[in-house]
């Protein structure tokens, strides 16, 4: 089926550490994004990418990094500049940037700070 | 700052029960919307896609209209189910914005049989 995966469902990170939370589509979209939700606030963008090798910040990058080497593919690395990284990612993909397109979302990560 | 509010926050309906919630955002340099469902343990998935003024989409006995003039959608329910709870998110996309979406902060909506 096609679709769009997200690794783990949970994630717990130390003090310091870097975590990377994997995203995965099968659906050849060009168009990559990730976000953040906390309780009581909508979906906010961290980062989004239009085509491999090319991503913008988006509105809340600081303290995150990522990567777009192949289409299929947009990791996020939290890293430990991130001071308050606990809440719900979400990634998500659409055919192309820039047009409007549906967005299709994964299940999501929780990240937990221990 | 682009602020797209919902209305309500939350709403509690009986099976059976018509209703519909709200959703306001910039008036200016509109773009398009999106509506999207939010189920419990699930992915948020797509339900309208509108960008034109007096739009009005359907699917089953869920329906939305848009008003892009003085900036408001409204989603309807006919009928509400159980399987109809849910959270439902709308998102703005601004002229200019690469397609990127603004979302509010949803409607959960909780339908008791």
């Amino acid at each position: 089926d096609g679709g769009i995966t997200q690794s783990p469902k949970y994630l717990f990170r130390k003090e310091g550490q870097n975590v990377t939370l994997s995203c995965e589509q099968n659906l050849n979209h060009d168009a990559m994004y990730w976000y953040r939700q906390d309780p009581g606030q909508g979906l906010r963008l961290i980062y989004y990418s239009q085509i491999v090798n090319d991503f913008q910040k988006g509105d809340i990058a600081e303290g995150y990094s990522v990567s777009r080497e192949k289409k299929e593919s947009f990791p996020l690395t939290v890293t430990s500049a991130q001071k308050n990284p606990t809440a719900f990612y979400l990634c998500a993909s659409s055919g192309a940037s820039g047009t409007g397109e549906t967005q299709y979302f994964g299940p999501g990560t929780r990240l937990l700070v221990l | 700052i682009l602020n797209v509010e919902q209305s309500p926050q939350s709403l509690h309906v009986q099976e059976g029960d018509s209703t519909n919630f709200t959703c306001s955002f910039p008036s200016s340099n509109f773009y398009a919307l999106h509506w999207y469902r939010w189920e419990t343990a699930k992915s948020p998935e797509a339900l309208f896609v509108m960008t034109l003024n007096g739009d009005e989409k359907k699917k089953g006995r869920i329906s939305a209209t848009l008003n892009t003039k003085e900036g408001y959608s409204y989603l309807y329910i006919k009928g509400s189910q159980p399987e109809d709870s849910a959270t439902y998110l709308c998102a703005f996309i601004r002229v200019g914005s690469q397609g990127n979406l603004i979302f509010g902060k949803g409607t959960k909506l909780s339908v008791k049989p």
